[in-house]
């Protein structure tokens, strides 16, 4: 079945170096790959969203591609924020469904210090 | 952004009794989600609600299982009788299209 694989936490950076978490995913569809970003005592919010293969998304910094051929889609930020430090998942959309059915990897907490 | 609203936080129960857990959706949005994470594990999709109806559901939306709208109010998911594996944080979402989920800050259910 379909399913996501990323970078186990915690990272723990410094303010103002750099983010990758990875992320590896499984699936015989044509999936939405996303990016959600949770903050202590939140629900998931939406970071980005990329629907095509080679496209890449980003936002506040962060940014990643969709790379058909590795299967992956790694999410890189140039300099990070204590701001940043929240827990990232990897998602995996069923676009081909058209359903919503999302498919979230562990997620990978991240905590910056000042 | 839009803000999907779980009321309340927690909830206690012992094992057996019925549970409601609310939701209270975007306005407009027409598409409603219940996800369940388990602490340390992956969050899980349960099932999906559209037009007054279940559209898909996952192994783990079991028969005790049941959601509903009524009215255009709150989103709900019951769970009668309650197991104690059900102890989980669930998660509300809505959508207006179904790519772009809005979830809510998440119910912990704690099963005694």
């Amino acid at each position: 079945g379909d399913s996501v694989t990323q970078t186990k936490g915690p990272v723990t950076l410094s303010e103002g170096t750099s983010l990758t978490v990875n992320c590896s995913y499984e699936t015989k569809q044509y999936p939405t790959l996303f990016w959600y970003v949770q903050y202590p005592g939140e629900g998931p919010q939406l970071l980005f969203k990329v629907p095509k293969a080679n496209e890449k998304g980003s936002n506040r910094g962060f940014e990643a591609t969709y790379d058909k051929g590795t299967t992956s889609f790694h999410l890189q930020k140039a300099s990070v924020q204590e701001s940043d430090s929240a827990v990232y998942y990897c998602v995996l959309g069923d676009r081909a469904g058209n359903t919503g059915k999302l498919i979230f990897g562990l997620g990978t907490t991240l905590q910056v210090q000042p | 952004g839009p803000k999907v609203l779980q009321i309340p936080s927690h909830q206690i129960i012992d094992m057996g009794q019925m549970v409601t857990l609310n939701c209270d959706p975007v306005s407009n949005h027409l598409y409603f989600y219940w996800y369940k994470q388990i602490l340390g594990q992956q969050m899980e999709f349960l099932v999906n609600f559209y037009n007054g109806k279940v559209m898909e559901k996952s192994k783990l939306f079991k028969d005790q299982f049941s959601v509903e709208r009524p009215d255009g109010s709150y989103f709900t998911l019951k769970i009668q009788p309650t197991a104690l594996e059900d102890s989980a944080v669930y998660f509300c979402a809505s959508s207006l299209v179904v790519e772009t989920l809005y979830f809510g800050s998440g119910t912990r259910l704690t099963v005694l």
